[in-house]
């Protein structure tokens, strides 16, 4: 199993610029989801997923959109890049059993500057 | 704001010794805690979780506590190795897998 996979690693981007950050699990996870990191504090939840066709926002959706036409990817897409959008990107997956915490798995990130 | 994400809380130990990571949560309504640990250049990667109802949960050389009258985790690591370094992150789950993360602490050990 390759696990969570990101693409692409690094990404510079102009103000006003769109693209598209890809996500992929291979471990059949419902649960997916978006974080970003700024430097030096902890990651803030931007979207996630519940399953195939259903999305939410989490605590910094505005300037996020993200979609969930299959299982295994969960790709999310900045329609009009600003500066304060330079963070490191995350996107982590998990099953949904039960009551108890089901890890999440992280994939390894993708450092996007917006100049 | 920005100066406090910049300066990370950080703790420092002699490989060997015992480490002990605190964290401070805000919504007793969080059913778990979990601990993350991220390398540098890495994603986060799971340690150890904890249901609200618990107040002591031991892994592998971790172990961690949970203090819900002062909304207090703590995560104590045996016998620190130079493969602990890190920074870690305790993280609160409020509804499905929703995680509120921690501003992190940086955990160095010295020779």
């Amino acid at each position: 199993n390759a696990g969570v996979t990101q693409t692409p690693k690094f990404q510079v981007l102009k103000t006003g610029q769109s693209m598209t950050l890809q996500c992929a699990q291979d471990m059949n996870h419902e649960y997916m989801s978006w974080y970003r990191q700024d430097p030096g504090m902890g990651l803030r939840l931007i979207h996630y997923s519940v399953g195939a066709g259903i999305t939410d926002q989490g605590e910094v959706p505005n300037g996020y959109n993200v979609s969930r036409s299959t299982t295994e990817d969960f790709p999310l897409r900045l329609l009009s890049a600003a500066p304060s959008q330079t963070s490191v990107y995350f996107c982590a997956s998990s099953l949904l059993a039960g009551d108890a915490y089901n890890e999440q798995f992280f994939g390894p990130g993708t450092r996007l500057t917006v100049l | 704001g920005e100066s406090v994400g910049l300066h990370l809380p950080t703790l420092s130990v002699q490989e060997g010794d015992n480490s002990i990571i605190n964290c401070a949560y805000s919504n007793s309504a969080s059913d778990y805690f979990i601990w993350y640990k991220q390398e540098s250049g890495k994603g986060p990667q799971f340690i150890i979780d904890i249901r609200s109802n618990m107040d002591k949960r031991q892994g592998q050389r971790v172990t961690v506590l949970l203090n819900k009258t002062v909304k207090h985790l703590s995560l104590q690591i045996a016998a620190t190795q130079p493969g602990d370094s890190a920074v870690y992150f305790c993280a609160e789950r409020r509804g499905a897998q929703k995680l509120v993360f921690g501003q992190g602490t940086r955990l160095t050990i010295n020779p």
